[in-house]
């Protein structure tokens, strides 16, 4: 199973919004509502911050949205605030497996 | 509150094995599976597989077939991830991740990883 395609980066000013995209196929995020993001900060685990598609767990500040077209998912991060500085991992259930997209470092100019 | 605690860092030769652990805490073990998840360094993240915590019964993703197990000692709430004929190339940190709840497998809870480095 191909990992799913995320940019390797992407960057914003304190404030303004960004969005991160994530492109798999019809046999994974096309064909699935259980897309996720993750947040890993340098030498720490991740953390889940959207599950199904467009769901927040507990804590997770509503700053952080997800949506899906098609085969693209996309994680928009709202109001940047430094510490949304991390690598971002996309995620989706793809029939009896799970696949991780390669990730994107995003940076809080 | 769920906690999952694992091996600390290893560092074996080429062709030797190695066996980390992930002791679970605040919560029934058998009632979620545990996923396993590998990041080589500077990598991304690649899930290895789950193992069904009330049966036993492991799921392994392409790649980690062969040289890879999951197992349980359900009788101290722990999983194991054990690898064989160890290469350079399984340098990575691995984690053990515990589901948001107990109708998926969506890893939510991680272990704080563990560094397995293979290196003559």
């Amino acid at each position: 199973q191909s990992a799913l395609t995320q940019p390797p980066s992407a960057s914003g000013s304190p404030g303004q919004s960004v969005t991160i995209s994530c492109t798999g196929t019809s046999s994974d995020i096309g064909g699935s509502n259980y897309v996720s993001w993750y947040q890993q900060y340098p030498g720490k685990a991740p953390k889940l911050i959207v599950y199904e598609v467009r769901k927040r767990p507990s804590g997770v500040p509503d700053r952080f949205s997800g949506s899906k077209s098609g085969n693209t998912a996309s994680l928009t991060v709202s109001g940047l605030q430094a510490e949304d500085e991390a690598d971002y991992y996309c995620s989706s259930y793809a029939g009896t497996t799970r696949v991780f997209g390669g990730g994107t470092k995003l940076t809080v100019l | 509150q769920v906690q999952l605690v694992q091996t600390g860092s290893e560092l074996k030769m080429p062709g030797a094995s190695v066996k980390v652990s992930c002791k679970a805490s605040g919560y029934t073990f058998s009632n979620y599976v545990m996923n396993w998840v590998r990041q080589a360094p500077g990598q991304g993240l690649e899930w290895m597989g789950w193992i069904n915590t009330n049966t036993g019964n492991p799921t392994y993703a392409q790649g980690f077939t062969g040289r890879f197990v999951f197992s349980l000692d359900t009788s101290v709430s722990t999983a194991y991830l054990q690898i064989s004929s160890l290469k350079a190339e399984d340098t990575a940190v691995y984690y053990c991740a515990r589901p948001l709840d107990g109708t998926t497998t969506l890893p939510n809870y991680w272990g704080q990883g563990t560094l397995v480095t293979v290196s003559s």
